[in-house]
C-alpha cells in the first residue's frame, strides 16, 4: 500500500539550529516528491519538488532511493520558518500528504 | 489574480442535509482536487478530476460526490452529511497532472465545515 510517514508530529528549534524534518515513503515505483508548507492563517503552498533540485528559502530536500526518504533540511533555521510541513509524494494523479510535521521555531 | 476560490468559507449544518461546497479556478488548469484536513491524518485526498467529465475517487471518497462540467469549477457534494465529516476541506489545482513533477498545486482558502 502507498504510505508515507513524518515520523514527528512536532518539531522545536531554536533560531539559527539546524533542522531536519523526516519524511518516509512506500510506493511502488518511482513517485515524484514534494514538500507542502502551510503558515499560519495562510493557504497550503508548494515549498519545494524533487525534480527541480531546488532550493527555496533555504531549505533542500534530497531523495533517497534506498531509504526511500525525502528529508526537508535547512542549515540555520529562522522564526518565520514555523510553519506546519507536509511531506507529498505523487503518483498517478493521486497526491498523499503525510501527517505532518509542526516546526516551531524558537528566538 | 490567479486563484482558488472557495465557498462557503465556514459551515455548520446538521446530519442529512444536503450541502455543496464551491471551488473555482481561473487559471485555466485542468486538474483539480478535494481534500480534508484533519488533526494528526493530515490532508487525504477525497477526489479529483484529470479535465472536464473526468472525475477519479482518491483515498477517502465515501459520502462525497464530485462533478466536473466546467473547467473552472469543482464542486464537493455531501448527499447527507455525517458528524464524522466535520472537518476543514481544500480544494487545489493544477496546470496539468501533479504527477508531472513540474505542476504546481494551488489551494483554496479552506472550508470549515461542522455536521451536528
Amino acid at each position: 500500500a502507498q504510505r508515507v510517514t513524518q515520523p514527528e508530529k512536532l518539531l522545536s528549534v531554536f533560531k539559527g539550529a539546524p533542522v531536519e524534518l523526516k519524511c518516509n515513503y512506500s510506493y511502488s515505483g518511482s513517485p515524484e516528491l514534494f514538500w507542502y508548507v502551510q503558515y499560519s492563517r495562510q493557504r497550503l503552498q508548494l515549498l519545494l519538488r524533487h525534480i527541480s533540485r531546488e532550493s527555496i528559502k533555504g531549505f533542500t530536500a534530497d531523495l533517497n532511493k534506498g531509504e526511500t526518504s525525502f528529508h526537508l533540511k535547512k542549515p540555520f533555521a529562522q522564526e518565520e520558518d514555523s510553519a506546519m510541513y507536509y511531506c507529498a509524494p505523487a503518483k498517478g494523479g493521486k497526491l498523499i500528504f503525510g501527517q505532518g510535521t509542526e516546526l516551531s521555531v524558537k528566538p | 489574480e490567479a486563484q482558488v476560490t472557495q465557498n462557503p468559507r465556514y459551515l455548520i449544518t446538521v446530519t442529512g442535509k444536503k450541502l455543496t461546497v464551491t471551488c473555482s479556478q481561473n487559471m485555466n488548469h485542468e486538474y483539480m482536487s478535494w481534500y480534508r484536513q484533519d488533526p494528526g491524518l493530515g490532508l487525504r485526498q477525497i477526489y479529483y478530476s484529470m479535465n472536464v467529465e473526468v472525475t477519479d475517487k482518491g483515498d477517502v471518497p465515501e459520502g462525497y460526490k464530485v462533478s466536473r462540467k466546467e473547467k473552472r469549477n469543482f464542486p464537493l457534494i455531501l448527499e447527507s452529511p455525517s458528524p464524522n465529516q466535520t472537518s476543514l476541506y481544500f480544494c487545489a489545482s493544477s496546470r496539468g497532472r501533479v504527477t508531472f513533477g513540474t505542476d504546481t498545486q494551488y489551494f483554496g482558502p479552506g472550508t470549515r465545515l461542522t455536521v451536528l
